[in-house]
C-alpha cells in the first residue's frame, strides 16, 4: 500500500496531551516523520525516526510507533500548536515518498 | 544557514510545459549527504511529494506523474530544476523544494523553501 491515512481533524485543551496519528502498511517497515504548517507558511520538521526532535522543538512534541500506526504526540498543547499536522513515510518498495492527508489540529 | 528559494512563472497556460527553478544558498546541492526533493500543495489542499533527485543523479518520481516531470540539478549554479509538461488545472498549486535526509528509516524532509504559486489557467 502507499496510503497513509490521518485523521482530519483533533481537539485539544489548552494544556493537555493530545495524540495524532499516522496510519499506513509501510509504516511496519518505516517510520513516521511529522511536520507542523500554519497558514500561509511552510511545513516544518518536527518529529524524524523513532522519536528524533530537530534543533528547536521543544520536547512537549514526541513520538511513537506501534504496528502500522506512527503517532505524533504533545504533552501540553499550547496556542501555538494550533497548526496543520502531516506525516510521511516511504511506501513499501523504498522508492516513493508519501504523505498522509493532514490533521488540522485545534487548541481550545 | 542552508536556505531554498523557489522561482517560477507563477502563471501558465494549459498543456504547456512549467519550469521551476530552487536556488540553494549556504549548501551544496551536490553534497551526498542530502537529496533533493520538490513538493507541492493545491489550494486549501495536502501536500503531495512530486519527486526527488540525489546527488548521484538518481531521480525517483510520484507514480501519478511519472511521465510528465523531470527533476535535474546543475551544480556549477547550485540549482534545482522541475520540468512539469502537459499542466492542467489541477496542477495549480503551491510548489516547494526541501532538503532531505534519510536517518533510521525515515525521509526528513527538514529544509523547505519559502514555496512559490503555481497557477495553470488559459
Amino acid at each position: 500500500s502507499s496510503e497513509l491515512t490521518q485523521d482530519p481533524a483533533v481537539s485539544v485543551a489548552l494544556g493537555q496531551t493530545v495524540r495524532i496519528t499516522c496510519q499506513g502498511d509501510s509504516l511496519r517497515s518505516y517510520y513516521a516523520t511529522w511536520y507542523q504548517q500554519k497558514p500561509g507558511q511552510a511545513p516544518v520538521l518536527v518529529l524524524y525516526g523513532k522519536n528524533n526532535r530537530p534543533s528547536g522543538i521543544p520536547d512537549r512534541f514526541s513520538g511513537s510507533s506501534s504496528g502500522d500506526t506512527g503517532s505524533l504526540t504533545i504533552t501540553g498543547a499550547q496556542a501555538e500548536d494550533e497548526a496543520d499536522y502531516y506525516c510521511n513515510s516511504r511506501d513499501n518498495s523504498g522508492d516513493i515518498v508519501v504523505f498522509g492527508g493532514g490533521t488540522k489540529l485545534t487548541v481550545l | 544557514q542552508v536556505q531554498l528559494q523557489e522561482s517560477g512563472p507563477g502563471l501558465v497556460k494549459p498543456s504547456e510545459t512549467l519550469s521551476l527553478t530552487c536556488t540553494v544558498s549556504g549548501g551544496s546541492v551536490s553534497s551526498d549527504s542530502y537529496y533533493w526533493s520538490w513538493i507541492r500543495q493545491p489550494p486549501g489542499q495536502g501536500l503531495e511529494w512530486v519527486g526527488y533527485i540525489y546527488y548521484s543523479g538518481r531521480t525517483n518520481y510520484n507514480p501519478s506523474l511519472n511521465s510528465r516531470v523531470t527533476i535535474s540539478v546543475d551544480t556549477s549554479k547550485n540549482q534545482l530544476f522541475l520540468e512539469l509538461r502537459s499542466v492542467t488545472a489541477a496542477d495549480t498549486a503551491v510548489y516547494y523544494c526541501a532538503r532531505v535526509f534519510y536517518a533510521a528509516y525515515s525521509d526528513a524532509f527538514a529544509i523547505w523553501g519559502q514555496g512559490t504559486m503555481l497557477t495553470v489557467s488559459s
